[in-house]
């Protein structure tokens, strides 16, 4: 059964430093997404990605934070100076379709810690 | 953010009892529901979901029903097992903001052999 997969599985950084989050949706999808889950928080939606380029946003995706598929396979996430709030969990997702009528399947995830 | 809301963090049930899950939501723009089981280590993963239009939609042993005029749903699951031990999660969207997902706090439900 096709599904998403990301790298790495648990990343540890500095505050201050650039993380890239990787990501390889199912291959027929179209719409890409990524969630966050801070320890003991609900799960957040950050973006969703569309065409090659970003059709929703949250108030928690500043500029700090940016997307990309960089070919036809991987989908990032980009942050460019992590602070401490930013560990968590960071789930990427993709359906089929751009409609909300449309179960989004999720990766197992990224724990980014930030020391 | 209070749009979905799942009350009861914790659930015990004995193997072969139902299960019943609850979730509430305030934003009555909300029109598909979705549940999610979520294990330890492990990504959300898909397990039945629901349009506003409807008021069941039943897949094996999991059935969710959705009641608009008091903004509630819950899921079912009969006959529960053992390994149906996990995080469930409710989530809402609504076609007028795109496809975001927004999701309750998650219930975690033990079943006990």
């Amino acid at each position: 059964e096709p599904e998403v997969t990301q790298t790495p599985s648990h990343q540890v950084t500095q505050m201050g430093q650039e993380v890239i989050l990787r990501c390889v949706p199912i291959s027929n999808h179209l719409y890409f997404y990524w969630y966050r889950q801070i320890l003991g928080q609900k799960v957040e939606f950050l973006v969703s990605f569309y065409n090659n380029e970003i059709s929703e946003k949250s108030e928690i995706f500043d500029d700090q934070f940016s997307v990309e598929r960089p070919d036809g396979s991987n989908f990032t996430l980009k942050i460019r100076s992590t602070k401490l709030e930013d560990s968590a969990m960071y789930f990427c997702a993709s359906s089929e379709w751009r409609s909300s009528y449309n179960e989004q399947f999720f990766g197992p995830g990224t724990r980014l810690t930030v020391l | 953010d209070q749009q979905v809301k799942q009350n009861s963090p914790s659930l015990s049930v004995q193997e072969g009892r139902i299960s019943i899950l609850n979730c509430d939501y305030t934003n009555s723009m909300f029109d598909y529901f979705l549940w999610y089981k979520k294990y330890p280590a492990e990504g959300p993963t898909f397990l039945i979901s629901i349009s506003s239009i409807k008021d069941k939609n039943e897949d094996g042993r999991f059935t969710v029903f959705l009641n608009k005029s008091a903004k509630h749903l819950s899921l079912h699951i009969v006959p529960s097992q053992p390994g149906d031990s996990a995080v469930y999660f409710c989530a809402a969207s609504e076609e007028t903001s795109g496809s975001r997902l927004t999701f309750g706090e998650g219930t975690q439900l033990t079943v006990n052999p």
